[in-house]
């Protein structure tokens, strides 16, 4: 069965600085792997995801996240970081067959100024 | 505009009544879930529905029951048995499970009085 970790309950980084999110994940085979944000009090948004090829995948709000097989990661980028990106990133994996997504327990992050 | 709807968005009840959250969607997605949401717990799975009339239990059934007689909708029934049903419900689709992305209602919170 698969599985994933989000190693940091809570990170705090400055306006302009950048932000890596981890997340590691435990599948045999290749995972289908996909990186959400929450804002307080709404509904899961995707940014991105990895299901083959460049192994760099951009997605919206100017984040970024990079597969390592040999690592098993799939971390979460972005160079400069906005006060509005203050939310909850949960990451999550897939597979091939019918079982549901697999869902890290989340990293709030905080931003100040 | 293609989404999932929750309703409503907010919802009391007394202890011991049993209550219907509402999730529909019209994306055309096969697959539909319920996840419960608890600060520091993540989403965990309640159920999950890969086809009408048919659904299987997810980490945390206990308590809680649902039914698929329709492709749009997938409504959740919070029992008198759930010790703890004060939470945030979220519902999601999907095309199928597994492998493609999940897109998130906006969530129902519900608070037991």
């Amino acid at each position: 069965a698969q599985s994933v970790t989000q190693p940091d309950i809570h990170i705090t980084v400055s306006e302009g600085a950048s932000l890596e999110l981890r997340c590691n994940y435990s599948y045999g085979a290749t995972p289908y792997l996909f990186w959400y944000v929450q804002s307080p009090g709404q509904g899961l948004q995707l940014l991105l995801k990895y299901f083959s090829g460049d192994t760099l995948v951009q997605g919206i709000k100017g984040f970024e996240a990079e597969f390592k097989r040999s690592q098993s990661s799939f971390n979460l980028r972005k160079p400069s970081v906005h006060w509005s990106d203050a939310a909850e990133y949960f990451c999550a994996v897939g597979n091939s067959g019918n079982t549901p997504l697999v869902f890290g327990k989340g990293t709030r992050l905080s931003v100040i100024a | 505009d293609g989404g999932i709807t929750q309703s409503p968005k907010y919802l009391f009840r007394k202890e011991g009544q049993n209550v219907t959250l509402s999730c529909e969607q019209n994306l055309n997605h096969d697959a539909m879930y319920w996840y419960r949401q608890d600060p520091g717990q993540g989403l965990r799975l309640i159920y999950y529905s890969q086809i009408v009339n048919d659904f299987q239990k997810g980490d945390i059934a206990e308590g809680y029951s649902v039914s698929r007689e329709k492709k749009e909708s997938f409504p959740l029934t919070v029992t008198s048995a759930q010790k703890n049903p004060t939470a945030f419900y979220l519902c999601a689709s999907s095309s199928r499970p597994g492998a493609d992305t999940q897109y998130f209602g906006p969530g129902t919170r519900l608070t037991v009085l």
